[in-house]
């Protein structure tokens, strides 16, 4: 139980393109999901946390406008980075949180996507 | 404020040995979560182990197993009979019970098993 995919795993794109990249919660319904950023040997830097059917809450410094974040349903939260430019290069993953517990599912975890590569040149 | 402290940024064991990873937080709450993450070179995020701060008994999932010291707010990880597949970055981190769930991560260790 808890599998969480993320699409597309690697995309490259143009400058000035906007890139979706979608996050699944496969066997359980997501309350909340998370989308973070990962630069190279670093942690994992939040950047929205997203509830269903609500508007997502963005972390400071990051902006909303660029990171569009839309959480259509217990199961889906899309992140679509718009007119991308070289320095939004980097590691996103989207984590989900259930909204039941059941099985070896709890809802204080966060359960992760395998991650999207998304390089812009 | 939150904060989650790993001293250890690189740490290497010998195959089939036992090694801990160090973690040390802060937080004014009395109820949280505590969880330890790995990130093989896949860079999948895959949950290790998971200890609710309420419960004085250390968790433990087959080869792993923690530390966890409230009053000294530390919860290290012990990997016994190191394998080769153990190698990835490992990232502790917490979570307040009740509060939307944000995590708070440490800055990770990297952990190379040695053939």
């Amino acid at each position: 139980g808890a599998v969480v995919s993320q699409h597309p795993s690697r995309v490259i794109c143009k400058s000035g393109t906007s890139v979706k990249i979608e996050c699944r919660s496969l066997d359980f319904q997501a309350t909340t999901m998370f989308w973070y950023r990962q630069f190279p040997k670093q942690s994992l830097m939040l950047m929205a946390t997203s509830n269903e059917g609500s508007k997502a809450t963005y972390e400071q410094g990051v902006e909303k406008d660029k990171f569009l974040i839309n959480h259509a349903s217990l199961t889906l939260s899309t992140l679509t980075v718009t007119s991308a430019h070289p320095e939004d290069s980097s590691f996103y993953i989207c984590s989900a949180r259930p909204g039941l517990a059941g099985g070896r599912v709890s809802t204080d975890t966060q359960y992760f996507g395998p991650g999207t590569r998304l390089t812009v040149l | 404020a939150q904060t989650v402290t790993q001293s250890q940024p690189e740490m290497s064991v010998q195959e089939a040995e036992t090694v801990t990873l160090s973690c040390t937080y802060d937080t004014s709450e009395s109820n949280y979560y505590l969880f330890w993450y790995k990130q093989p070179p896949s860079r999948q995020m895959i949950l290790v182990i998971r200890q609710e701060a309420y419960k004085q008994q250390n968790a433990t999932e087959n080869r792993f197993s923690v530390n966890f010291q409230k009053a000294a707010k530390s919860f290290s990880l012990k990997i016994s009979d190191s394998q080769l597949g153990d190698t990835a970055m490992y990232f502790c981190a917490f979570t307040l019970f009740n509060t939307g769930n944000q995590f708070y991560f440490g800055t990770g260790t990297s952990l190379t098993v040695i053939p």
